[in-house]
């Protein structure tokens, strides 16, 4: 069974620009959840979708989006990079609410981001 | 105050010592209490999931939450150098849908 897949794996880009990540979440698991990772805020929490809708959104700025396919891929999306957002961007997905049940968010290996 | 605190580390401990890890958190619309072990360049996994206060055992690893004092810890058994790793707890409740909140992980060493 094929894990969590995201690409790019790694990217470097320049301030300003916009830069687009995806993630390939199990095969049958309909909730796709993003997150942040740096050394400073360690895990942070930017959306969650389920069959195509954003279900739940942390606290970061307009500049984060995302969206989620019929076949539950999803993209994020930062628009006017900032060097703050250099950080390694986690997509996890899960069957559903798996929080309930068994609390498990299979994650991928994670796309690294490096603003300059 | 951060939702969730944890000792950064590093952690350094010979083979086959016990180690304990440790969360404090400040909100207590938490119920449910992960541990996720991460190794380099790689996406954190499951260790151990509790809901509720309690213990729960699974073969080395051992978690506890204390939800009176706010606490929760992961204990390792007979540690190998294969457990070197930073470990993260996560927590959620019925208001937070997938949003766990994470701790920033403590980095652990066992040396061999």
């Amino acid at each position: 069974k094929a894990g969590v897949t995201q690409t790019p794996r790694y990217l470097i880009k320049t301030r300003g620009q916009q830069v687009t990540l995806s993630c390939s979440p199990i095969s049958g698991h309909r909730s796709v959840s993003w997150y942040q990772q740096t050394p400073g805020q360690g895990l942070q929490f930017l959306f969650e979708y389920f069959s195509e809708t954003q279900r739940n959104k942390g606290n970061f700025p307009g500049r984060f989006s995302g969206r989620q396919f019929s076949n539950s891929r999803s993209e994020m999306n930062v628009s006017t990079l900032e060097l703050g957002d250099s950080a390694l961007y986690l997509c996890a997905s899960s069957w559903g609410l798996a929080v309930k049940n068994t609390g498990e968010l299979f994650f991928g290996e994670g796309s690294r981001l490096t603003v300059l | 105050q951060k939702e969730v605190e944890q000792d950064p580390g590093p952690l350094s401990v010979p083979e086959g010592a016990i180690v304990s890890l440790n969360c404090t958190y400040s909100n207590s619309a938490f119920q449910y209490f992960m541990w996720y072990r991460q190794y380099s360049r790689k996406g954190p996994e499951l260790l151990m999931y509790t809901y509720s206060s309690g213990n729960k055992e699974d073969g080395r690893f051992t978690a506890q939450v204390d939800k009176s004092s706010k606490y929760i810890s992961l204990f390792i058994r007979d540690s190998q150098p294969s457990d070197s790793a930073t470990y993260l707890c996560a927590m959620s409740g019925d208001n937070y849908g997938q949003n766990f909140v994470f701790g920033p992980g403590t980095r652990l060493s066992v040396l061999p």
